[in-house]
């Protein structure tokens, strides 16, 4: 079975600072890794994936993650954060044949 | 292009009744996905279906909850005899394969149940 486990809880930063949300998973098997964003009274909103070749993986608005399998990690990063970045982040992982697992969750919030 | 449509979106019961929350996936997909979220808990697996199937109902609690993805219609989650801790947000996502590959989860807006 998969696990994830988002180290932060909650991230307090300022408006065109940097941010990392980390993450870390565990299996026994071969992962796709996810993370998604919720915006508030909203659904999921898929930021990016990895689910094989560079462990540098792009996705929408800025941000971009790297796959690290010796450390299980999967850490998603943004150089320079606007506010209306403010959301639930979650990262989530599956392998073939299975649901995705989600973590519990890291609120980003940005202020001025 | 409709996405995923989830109603109610708010839905208020007092202990004991049953509550039915409905999915209509994005055209076109046939994989279902229903989540649960409570507070600082993120988002737990429940079930999963394809048409008429249920593939992995692993995170279902065994009593007063089912799930149906019927040929013709949408995915209807049904909880009977509701207590206070059924209390939550409870998302419906979609996918065009099985989302233990390429496939990408798309969720709806969620519906947010009450018991009172």
């Amino acid at each position: 079975a998969q696990s994830v486990t988002q180290l932060d809880s909650q991230v307090p930063v300022f408006e065109e600072a940097p941010v990392e949300l980390r993450c870390n998973y565990s299996s026994s098997v071969s992962v796709y890794l996810f993370w998604y964003v919720q915006y508030p009274n909203q659904g999921l909103q898929l930021l990016l994936k990895y689910l094989s070749g560079s462990t540098l993986v792009k996705g929408i608005n800025g941000f971009e993650a790297e796959f690290n399998k010796s450390q299980t990690s999967f850490h998603l990063r943004k150089p320079s954060v606007h506010i209306s970045d403010t959301a639930e982040y979650f990262c989530a992982v599956s392998a073939a044949g299975t649901a995705l697992i989600f973590g519990k969750g890291t609120t980003l919030s940005v202020s001025s | 292009n409709a996405g995923v449509m989830q109603n109610p979106r708010h839905l208020v019961r007092r202990r004991g009744q049953e509550a039915r929350l409905r999915c209509s996936p994005m055209k076109g997909h046939s994989h279902v996905y229903w989540y649960r979220q409570l507070p600082e808990e993120g988002l737990k697996f429940m079930v999963y279906l394809q048409k008429e199937n249920i593939i992995d109902e692993s995170g279902m609690p065994k009593e007063r909850f089912s799930a149906e993805f019927p040929k013709e219609g949408p995915s209807i989650l049904r909880i009977q005899q509701v207590v206070r801790g059924d209390s939550a947000a409870y998302f419906c996502a979609s996918s065009l394969r099985t989302s233990g590959g390429t496939g990408e989860l798309f969720f709806g807006e969620g519906s947010r149940l009450t018991v009172l």
